[in-house]
């Protein structure tokens, strides 16, 4: 079963929409990691945000904002006056701390455009 | 700052051909992992390695091996590369002593075999 679900393949948005990422984890641990990763086309992963489960606060960074439901276990990523720098693929992993090794899950990516 | 490094960014071998991806990485992380990434699947894991000498298999270690001799070194092995094999391969560090399970990439290899 997929851990990380990223139901969205592919996004093309116009320059200055708004666009949201959607990330649905699956786990039974109560503590576990959250995370957003953007990969630009020159291929290197790009931390976004790391959230823990027992953090349900909203969080924005500049133009970036994540929605954290724990009721939903939704963890959706907002780009607000989306800029073409801002197409990339973007990646939500799961960490869950029960982990010996600590694998993480990452979901399968959303490759967005955005269009000048 | 913590620096993964995989020391072929870009390579082309032959089908058959037996390929070394190297990773080290210079901040004594207990754990490494190797990822290969393709379109439309994400990123899979291959292999990990949570402590020197120790390996386990990830979602799709058939036709990879990996060597940790070391514990800042972490090499994937393709013992006779295929054209499936094809992909761009990422190499990821943690330390279990960082509490929030943050995690480093490498820069990326991509491997084309032909």
């Amino acid at each position: 079963a997929q851990k990380v679900t990223q139901a969205q393949t592919e996004i093309s948005v116009v320059e200055k929409e708004d666009v949201t990422l959607d990330c649905v984890y699956e786990t039974r641990d109560t503590t576990y990691y959250l995370f957003w990763y953007k990969q630009p086309p020159s291929g290197e992963l790009v931390f976004l945000i790391r959230r823990n489960s027992f953090d349900e606060q909203n969080e924005i960074s500049g133009r970036y904002s994540w929605n954290f439901q724990k009721s939903t276990s939704s963890f959706n990523f907002t780009i607000t006056a989306s800029q073409v720098v801002d197409s990339a693929v973007y990646f939500c992993a799961l960490s869950e701390a029960r982990n010996t090794g600590n694998q993480f899950y990452f979901g399968t990516g959303t490759s967005l455009t955005v269009i000048p | 700052d913590v620096k993964v490094t995989q020391s072929s960014r870009y390579l082309v071998k032959r089908t058959g051909e037996k390929v070394f991806l190297e990773c080290v990485q210079d901040m004594d992380h207990e754990n490494m992992f190797w990822y290969r990434q393709d379109p439309g699947l994400g990123l899979r894991l291959i292999y990990f390695s949570y402590d020197v000498k120790m390996k386990e298999k990830g979602d799709i270690p058939e036709g990879y091996s990996v060597s940790r001799e070391k514990k800042e070194r972490f090499s994937l092995i393709l013992e006779s590369a295929s054209t499936n094999q094809t992909s761009m391969y990422l190499c990821v560090s943690r330390s279990d002593r960082v509490p929030g399970n943050t995690i480093y990439f490498g820069e990326g290899s991509w491997l084309t075999v032909v």
